[in-house]
């Protein structure tokens, strides 16, 4: 059940506060990122992805930002509701090959209400 | 839910024996990739299946070993196991094609493994 977000970094904010969730990434190489949420019992699901021409892409009611001179990402969540209380990864994948995915130590999300 | 599908949701083998985790993927995707999930940790990258071969494989020792079926489901056989193969088993498939954009993984839910 909650085993996924033992050990791991956490996150509270109150509802309705913005949260940032930032991730540094190891290869130089990787041309695609990926943010995933994990809730408890389930598999990680999509939440944005970016490709590395680019360093900003929104969503709905979330933003990821890219900076590769310093190889980090950041997940910003406006207006952060309970539901939004997970665990999140980033992911990196290298082009080519078997698009193997990359993964981040993770941050557990916690939203008070 | 993503329409992947995998079982069984928990097992409990002893050091030693053999495992067969299975997987079916979404309708129409022709690709699988199986992941490690220990405690507290992102999902560990094991290996990738395209077309019924092996398209990829992780730092994982040769005791892990899949198939893919021709309905492109998909098994993951842990041979000799060890305490520290306990850990959430999952499976992602994806549609790949002949462009090289990225194709998005689709998780299952995984299958909870504990090794006594």
């Amino acid at each position: 059940g909650e085993s996924v977000g033992l050990h791991l970094p956490t996150l509270s904010v109150q509802e309705g506060d913005n949260s940032i969730i930032n991730c540094a990434y190891s290869n130089s190489a990787s041309d695609y990122f990926i943010w995933y949420k994990q809730e408890s019992g389930k598999g990680p699901q999509f939440i944005i992805d970016i490709r590395s021409n680019m360093d900003k892409r929104q969503g709905q009611r979330v933003t990821v930002l890219l900076n590769k001179t310093v190889k980090h990402l950041s997940l910003q969540i406006a207006a952060t509701q309970p539901g939004d209380s997970a665990v999140y990864f980033c992911a990196e994948n290298i082009q080519g090959g078997s698009e193997k995915l990359v993964f981040g130590k993770g941050m557990k999300l916690t939203v008070n209400p | 839910e993503t329409g992947v599908t995998q079982s069984p949701t928990h097992l409990i083998k002893t050091r030693g024996q053999q495992v067969t985790l299975r997987c079916s993927s979404q309708s129409g995707h022709n690709t699988v990739s199986w992941y490690q999930q220990a405690l507290g940790q992102g999902p560990q990258f094991i290996f990738q299946y395209y077309r019924e071969e092996e398209n990829g494989r992780g730092n994982f020792p040769p005791r892990f070993s899949g198939l893919q079926f021709p309905n492109y489901s998909s098994e993951l056989n842990v041979n000799a196991l060890e305490l520290d193969d306990s850990a959430l088993y999952l499976c992602a498939s994806s549609l790949v094609g002949r462009t090289s954009s990225y194709n998005e993984q689709f998780f299952g839910p995984g299958t909870r493994l504990t090794v006594l």
